[in-house]
């Protein structure tokens, strides 16, 4: 149990456009998912906390008006990269809480070109 | 914010070598969290510490939660290729978050 997938697994998109990646728990209900963002050889870094029915909580440094998060239900959570630009391609890690535990998903992998 | 310190940042062994790595915290942790992950993968979680002095094994991992909850660490015994990966260990914040270290990149040789 606790499966968390995330969709699309890999993106390409051109400079400007908008992206928007899912996170789904699949079988079990998280009131709580969080979104990572990790570039190659490097950590994962905490972007921001969503919380289903109300607004995210942005981490310091991440404009909340770029990185839209809307966690609409109990099992899915969307972050949206508006405006993309080449310095926002990298791994995109959600993870859903339940209990003390974190269940991540797979990774969105997001190239601008 | 919480901070938390890992190191080494790459460690090459000998298969049949054993691996350890380190986390160290400036401030008292509630509980420290060990994930690995894997070339390309996501991370997975390994085990939570929460009490002081804690040890708690998995086969051939060890983990260790040092007195003042202020630093951990992950011991592999005889590590195997399958043990290939980038070991972090994570501080859980209020809501939950999770603080990572900046990860142990294990290579095992054959």
């Amino acid at each position: 149990g606790a499966v968390v997938s995330q969709h699309p697994s890999r993106v390409i998109c051109k400079s400007g456009t908008s992206v928007k990646i899912e996170c789904r728990s699949l079988d079990f209900q998280a009131t709580t998912m969080f979104w990572y963002r990790q570039f190659p050889k490097q950590s994962l870094m905490l972007m921001a906390t969503s919380n289903e029915g109300s607004k995210a909580t942005y981490e310091q440094g991440v404009e909340k008006d770029k990185f839209l998060i809307n966690h609409a239900s109990l099992t899915l959570s969307t972050l949206t990269v508006t405006s993309a630009h080449p310095e926002d391609s990298s791994f995109y890690i959600c993870s859903a809480r339940r209990y003390d535990e974190q269940y991540f998903g797979p990774g969105t992998r997001l190239t601008v070109t | 914010g919480q901070q938390v310190m890992q190191i080494p940042q790459y460690q090459h062994v000998q298969e049949g070598e054993d691996f350890t790595t380190y986390c160290n915290s400036s401030t008292t942790l509630s509980n420290i969290q060990w994930y690995k992950q894997r070339p390309g993968g996501h991370p997975v979680f390994l085990i939570q510490l929460v009490k002081s002095g804690e040890v708690k094994k998995q086969k051939r991992l060890t983990f260790q939660f040092g007195e003042a909850k202020k630093n951990s660490s992950l011991h592999i015994t005889a590590t195997q290729t399958t043990d290939v990966g980038t070991y972090f260990c994570a501080a859980s914040g209020s809501a939950r978050q999770l603080t990572f270290g900046s990860g142990t990149q294990l290579t095992v040789l054959p």
